[in-house]
């Protein structure tokens, strides 16, 4: 089944304790992209990758990593996670050419 | 950047009657426009889209109009049954520009389909 494969799915942590969140898409998409998800700001953009070592800062990258090391897998990676990145996040990936993204099931971080 | 707004937040109608979100957007180099529906506990799914060389794209029950000059587009969804109940986004984004990637979202519809 094609699909975008996030883990966890829930994930409680403390302040500052480093914490990677994984993405694996088995489509051979291009195109990956994180997006957190909050009450009455919607979905925003915190990364983007167009291809293997090229990533780029989406909207609100601050606080966040990301690398491509494969075209599968894009990882989510918070070094020092705080508080205001308690959040819903979701990968993506579309194939190029094509505008459409199809979301993963989404991660609950909650960092207390 | 690119701005979106989505309206109405809430949208109650009666089962089997139509319902019509609405959305602008600011960037008119923007030329690709999809609607997600996003259920609870689930990502969002696409469910149409649009690119801005067509005036409008039918899917049975679902349906996209897009005018570029007043830079807004409006998702249809007519003879509403329960399960439309969800939250519907709309997007947009450039594709094939050359420059940044990835959606720009409204704020998004919560969609209630009264029995």
């Amino acid at each position: 089944e094609a699909q975008v494969t996030q883990n966890p799915r829930y994930l409680i942590t403390v302040t500052g304790k480093k914490l990677t969140v994984t993405c694996s898409q088995n489509m051979n998409h291009e195109y990956m992209s994180w997006y957190r998800q909050d009450p009455g700001l919607g979905l925003r953009q915190i990364y983007y990758s167009m291809n293997v070592e090229v990533t780029d800062k989406g909207d609100v990258p601050e606080g966040y990593k990301v690398s491509r090391k494969e075209k599968r897998n894009f990882p989510l990676i918070l070094e020092s996670p705080s508080p205001n990145q308690t959040s819903l996040y979701f990968c993506a990936s579309r194939p190029g050419g094509s505008g459409g993204y199809t979301f993963g099931s989404g991660t609950r971080l909650t960092v207390v | 950047g690119e701005n979106v707004e989505q309206h109405p937040s809430t949208l109650s109608v009666q089962e089997g009657d139509s319902a019509v979100i609405k959305c602008t957007y600011s960037d008119s180099a923007s030329n690709y426009f999809p609607w997600y529906k996003q259920e609870l506990g689930k990502g969002p799914q696409l469910i149409i889209d649009i690119r801005s060389n067509v005036g409008e794209k039918k899917d049975q029950r679902i349906a996209v109009t897009l005018n570029k000059t007043a830079k807004h587009f409006s998702l249809h969804i007519t003879e509403t049954q329960p399960e439309d109940s969800a939250v519907y986004f709309c997007a947009a984004s450039i594709i094939g520009g050359g420059g940044a990637d990835g959606l720009t979202f409204g704020k998004g519809t919560h969609l209630i389909i009264q029995p």
